[in-house]
Order: structure tokens, then sequence, then C-alpha cells
């Protein structure tokens, strides 16, 4: 399966614990994003990398938020002291990097957190 | 106002039936378009790019009207199958480099 894959597929955790999801690529994409998604809302932009290097990141990603794709290809994301509401699906996406339409993302299944 | 808003819907149509969805965006700038489909609990997957001529594929259309800053989706003869969320997508500039923004979601109950 050469798709998006996603590690792990659900997280229970009790309020106050650390957890870290890790995200592989499509192998030849050079862009990683990670999005947050809530039940009925489209997903939320938090942080994308080109290569090993963060572009960007969203107002959403708080300091108990950190993100790494240390040599340009998994990436990870971590949540320190977690509150009950980051329960949400986190999805990472990859693309090529070309803009326009041929920078089409592609998902991986995502990350169900649930925070008790 | 949002920078990219949908109608969430559902709507609820019988097989056979022919729907459409609009998606307008308030960045004039905005680049390229997608319309995503995501089933429930599930990723978001690739439905269509959305080109400035129009396109089709199968029973789907997509429409760009840049003037009025609104994409659309059609579905003809609607299936079981189609019953899903469907996802606008809009790639905006900021800062030197773009964006996705996605919608909330249109959600399509497909009865029988």
């Amino acid at each position: 399966d050469t798709g998006v894959s996603q590690d792990p597929r659900h997280k229970i955790t009790k309020r106050g614990q650390n957890v870290t999801f890790r995200c592989d690529p499509i192998s030849e994409h050079n862009r990683l994003y990670w999005y947050r998604q809530t039940l009925g809302q489209g997903p939320e932009f938090l942080t994308y990398f080109q290569n090993e290097a963060q572009l960007e990141k969203s107002r959403l990603l708080s300091d108990r938020f950190s993100a790494e794709r240390p040599k340009g290809s998994f990436s990870t994301l971590e949540i320190q002291r977690t509150e009950q509401g980051d329960s949400a699906m986190y999805l990472c996406a990859s693309s090529s990097g070309h803009l326009g339409r041929t920078d089409t993302q592609y998902f991986g299944p995502g990350t169900r957190l649930t925070v008790l | 106002r949002k920078e990219v808003e949908q109608d969430p819907g559902p709507f609820n149509v019988p097989e056979g039936a022919t729907v459409a969805f609009n998606c307008t965006y308030s960045n004039s700038a905005s680049q390229s378009f997608f319309w995503y489909r995501q089933d429930c609990r599930k990723e978001p997957k690739l439905l269509m790019s959305v080109y400035s001529s129009g396109n089709e594929d199968g029973r789907f259309t997509a429409q760009l009207n840049r003037a009025s800053q609104y994409i659309s989706l059609l579905i003809r003869d609607s299936k079981l199958s189609d019953s899903a969320t469907y996802l606008c997508v809009v790639i905006a500039p900021t800062s030197g480099t773009y964006k996705y923004i996605f919608g909330t979601g249109t959600r399509l109950k497909v009865l029988a």
C-alpha cells in the first residue's frame, strides 16, 4: 500500500497525558499537512511541512502542540497535557507541492483521539 | 464571513434524482478548487478538481464561477452509494505561499 498511513488509528487517553501520532506520507511527496476534524466540521488546518521545514502553523496550534518532520519523510504530532477539547480526528495529508490543480492532497485514515 | 462556505444540509434525495451543491469563497485570488468526498468516520478522498471551463466525470459535473466566487457540484442519477459528505476545498494565497481551506461539508443522503 503506497498511500498515506497514520498510527495509531485510535487513541484513548486521560486528561493531562501526552500523546504522539505518526504520519507516513506518500514517498515522493515533499509536502505534509496536519488537520484536525471534529464532528460536523470540515478539516481545520494545523500545520504543514515542505520537506523537513515547518512553514506554517495555525493559531489553532497552541503551545501544547508540536509537530516535527526530522528527515523530511514521516512526521509526528505531539499533544502535551491533553484536554477534553482535544478530542477529534487528526488527519494527515501529503502532496507533491506543485501549486495548482496538480497539488492534490491525499489523506491518511486519521487518528481518532478521545480524551477522558 | 467564513473563507469557504457550504450549506451543511442534509440534502435528502430519492435514488435517480439530480442534486446540486454550491460552495462560496471569499478570497478572489483563490487559485485552485476541488471537491472531496468523505464517508462517515473515514478520511476525505478527492472526488474531482474544478476547472475554469467546467468539467465532468461520469455522473458528476463541477463548475467554477469566478465572477460570483462560487463552485458547484452536480450529481445526476443519484445512487445510494453517493450518500456522503461533500467537502469543498479552495487553495488561496497566503504570506508568500498558499493554503488549503476546507468548507464544513454538505451532507447528502440518497434514499431508496
